[in-house]
């Protein structure tokens, strides 16, 4: 199975600062098609996860465009320009390339 | 509006069963695949089992395989999961999800093993 690994698992950040949060696959997220399946995921405290980015960098609708993805082949970035309190939560990457499909362990955002 | 709801979940003991359900809504459902992804209390998410659009392909994380059932009617637009033999480590939340990179969830529904 692919492993995916996030960094740090645990960000406190201040109101309004950035956030950058690492995401790395065991080995390279190129389909056969040429995209590359890796998303992101927000879960807020107790709700269901919901996705932010697909394809490392387009945001979902109504995502704000605060949130943005980067990277390519194993590594990849989620990044907050300024974080808001409704951002708190717990985010992960997750990659929709191989079977099966598998998730980062998630990173905690909470607020300094 | 994409809809989906998962019910059916609830305290099982060891060994027993259990059908999970998710009613899917707002588009049109025989077009996606469906996936089952679950997640411990207090802990990190866990794919389980998807099944193509007709039905006529699954997949099972090796975990279920052999316990868990995944299942669709297209015409009642349902999803479905049948949990057997069932053990205190299958206690989660078990929620839907559409596609393959999980565009849309379900609000999930808690299964409960233990004696």
């Amino acid at each position: 199975d692919v492993v995916m690994t996030q960094s740090p698992l645990s960000l406190p950040v201040t109101l309004g600062q950035p956030a950058s949060i690492s995401c790395r696959s065991s080995q390279s997220l190129v389909y056969s098609d040429g995209n590359t399946y890796l998303n992101w995921f927000q879960q807020r405290p107790g709700q269901s996860p919901r996705r932010l980015i697909y394809k490392v960098s387009n945001r979902d609708s109504g995502v704000p465009d605060r949130f943005s993805g980067s990277g390519s082949g194993t590594d990849f970035t989620l990044k907050i320009s300024r974080v808001e309190a409704e951002d708190v939560g717990v985010y992960y990457c997750m990659q929709g390339t191989y079977w099966p499909r598998t998730f980062g362990q998630g990173t905690k955002l909470e607020i300094k | 509006e994409v809809q989906l709801v998962e019910s059916g979940g609830g305290l099982v003991q060891p060994g027993g069963s259990l059908r999970l359900s998710c009613a899917a809504s707002g588009f049109t459902f025989s077009n996606y695949a469906m996936h089952w992804v679950r997640q411990a209390p207090g802990k990190g998410l866990e794919y389980i089992s998807a099944i193509t659009s007709n039905g006529g392909s699954t997949s099972y994380a090796d975990s279920v395989k052999g316990r868990f059932t995944i299942s669709r009617d297209n015409s009642q637009n349902t999803l479905s999961l049948q949990l057997g033999s069932l053990r205190t480590e299958d206690t989660a939340v078990y929620y839907c999800a559409r596609g393959g990179n999980y565009d849309y969830w379900g609000q999930g529904t808690l299964v409960t093993v233990s004696s």
